[in-house]
């Protein structure tokens, strides 16, 4: 059981925009940053988000975080058939003194 | 870039204890923090440690007990031991570069590099 709650999975079309949320509470999204990553098959995670809402060098503005309160969102626009992945959510929890992360999400872009 | 490389046994009896290290390269290992995370087949993530270059650490309150991770910055390595080995610790192992900051009880971090990632498979 996952401290940070996401939908196990997703679909869309090409083209069209998708969004996932990921949950948890006030001592770990609440009170802390938020982080995204993508987890193509075979292939370790790679940063896609952090600081909530920020886009890491050579990651196209198709996708977008952004926090309120106890949840976060990833934004995904122009869906591509290369975004078939695992995506995560990540962040500190303060009251566990240790890293979270939620349970991910399948994307499936058919 | 910076680029890390986890090595170390594939296979390891239970009850036993497994042993990884990481080797960063491109970088200095010294000013941050090092994460080791583990994926089981098919499942997500969890997040196992962190060490400062400095030595100290944080570690997974449901692995503490058996956890312990080590940094040594001539090297430029960090190492992780995890004890008593049961097959449910079977995962690809994942050591990852932590950027970001503390404040008091608050942290405002992310992993920005990873490594490829180990299978260790624990089996007699």
């Amino acid at each position: 059981q996952s401290v940070l709650t996401q939908p196990p999975s997703m679909s869309a079309a090409p083209g069209q925009k998708v969004t996932i949320s990921c949950s948890g509470s006030i001592s770990n999204i609440g009170n802390n940053y938020v982080s995204w990553y993508q987890q193509l098959p075979g292939t370790a995670p790679k940063l896609l988000i952090y600081d909530n809402n920020k886009r890491p060098s050579g990651i196209p503005d198709r996708f977008s975080g952004s926090k309120s309160g106890t949840s976060a969102t990833l934004g995904i626009t122009g869906l591509q058939t290369g975004d078939e992945a695992d995506y995560y959510c990540g962040t500190w929890d303060s009251s566990l003194s240790a890293g979270v992360f939620g349970g991910g999400t399948k994307l499936t872009v058919l | 870039q910076v680029q890390l490389q986890e090595s170390g046994p594939g296979l390891v009896k239970p009850s036993e204890t497994l042993s990884l290290t990481c080797t960063v390269s491109g970088g200095s290992i010294s000013s941050y923090y090092w994460s080791w995370i583990r994926q089981p087949a098919g499942k997500g993530l969890e997040w196992i440690g962190r060490i400062y270059s400095s030595g100290s650490t944080n570690y997974n309150p449901s692995l503490k007990s058996r956890v312990t991770m080590s940094v040594d910055t001539s090297k430029n390595q960090f190492s992780l031991k995890l004890s008593s080995v049961t097959a449910a610790d079977t995962a690809v192992y994942y050591c990852a570069r932590v950027r970001g900051y503390c404040n008091g009880d608050n942290c405002y971090s992310y992993f920005d590099s990873w490594g490829q990632g180990t299978l260790v498979t624990v089996s007699s």
